[in-house]
């Protein structure tokens, strides 16, 4: 059974950094075509991808957040970090990992974490 | 950017067809995926590649794709099929996940 879940604070100021974190089980992202993207669905807004990491370690990025985002994976530890800098209130939203077991143009998200809500406000 | 258009709602009777439309220039190209999310909870993936069924989603949900249209079908629609409806593809010519702005289906 594949399971993943967000962590991190519920509450950041503005400028600071994120930092959350994504653990998962039943399946390794060491596996071939495995990787692991973050969502995000501001209140009451549509989702937005934002960036991936797939099992040969390469890295995908929103062009309009590339600049602020960095993905890493822990593939002893199961768990895959999205760090976001200098956030603005903007940045409130429900933040997701998701998995993917397909790469290439076929990439979908076949389970996904129940979100944790971030607020950035001072 | 790719960019994927959906209609904000749709409205639907009990035991009708609700037709959810997606949007993009030549999204026929596209491998089309998706999600449908109730309130308060994660997306799940309804169809995936243009018209393939996860296993345990009823065959009421149904999809197509061609052209610069995309479309999800819900047959014999039922209160529990109120939900937003979101459209996916990845976008290969710059690596990116792109979803559509979404679909409220409300079951009237």
């Amino acid at each position: 059974q594949v399971t993943l879940r967000e962590s991190g604070p519920a509450l950041v100021k503005p400028s600071q950094t994120l930092t959350l974190t994504c653990t998962f089980s039943g399946f390794s992202i060491s596996g071939v075509e495995m990787c692991v993207s973050w969502i995000r669905q501001p209140p009451g807004a549509a989702l937005e991808w934002l960036a991936l990491v797939d099992w040969d370690d390469d890295k995908y990025y929103a062009t309009s957040l590339k600049t602020r985002l960095t993905i890493s994976k822990d593939t002893s530890k199961n768990q895959v970090v999205l760090t976001m800098t200098n956030v603005d209130p903007l940045d409130t939203a429900t933040y997701y990992c998701a998995r993917s077991s397909v790469m290439g143009p076929r990439i979908y998200f076949d389970s996904w974490g129940p979100g944790t809500l971030v607020t950035v406000s001072s | 950017s790719y960019v994927l258009t959906q209609p904000p709602s749709v409205s639907v009777a009990p035991g009708q067809t609700a037709r959810i439309t997606c949007g993009g220039n030549d999204i026929g190209n596209y491998n089309v995926h998706w999600y449908q999310q109730k309130a308060g909870q994660a997306p799940v993936v309804v169809v995936y590649d243009d018209s393939d069924r996860p296993s345990g989603i009823p065959e009421r949900f149904s999809g197509s794709n061609s052209g610069n249209t995309a479309t999800l079908t819900i047959s014999r629609v039922a209160a529990g099929d109120e939900a937003d409806y979101y459209c996916q593809v990845w976008d290969s010519s710059n690596d990116q996940g792109v979803f559509g702005s979404g679909t409220r289906v409300t079951v009237l």
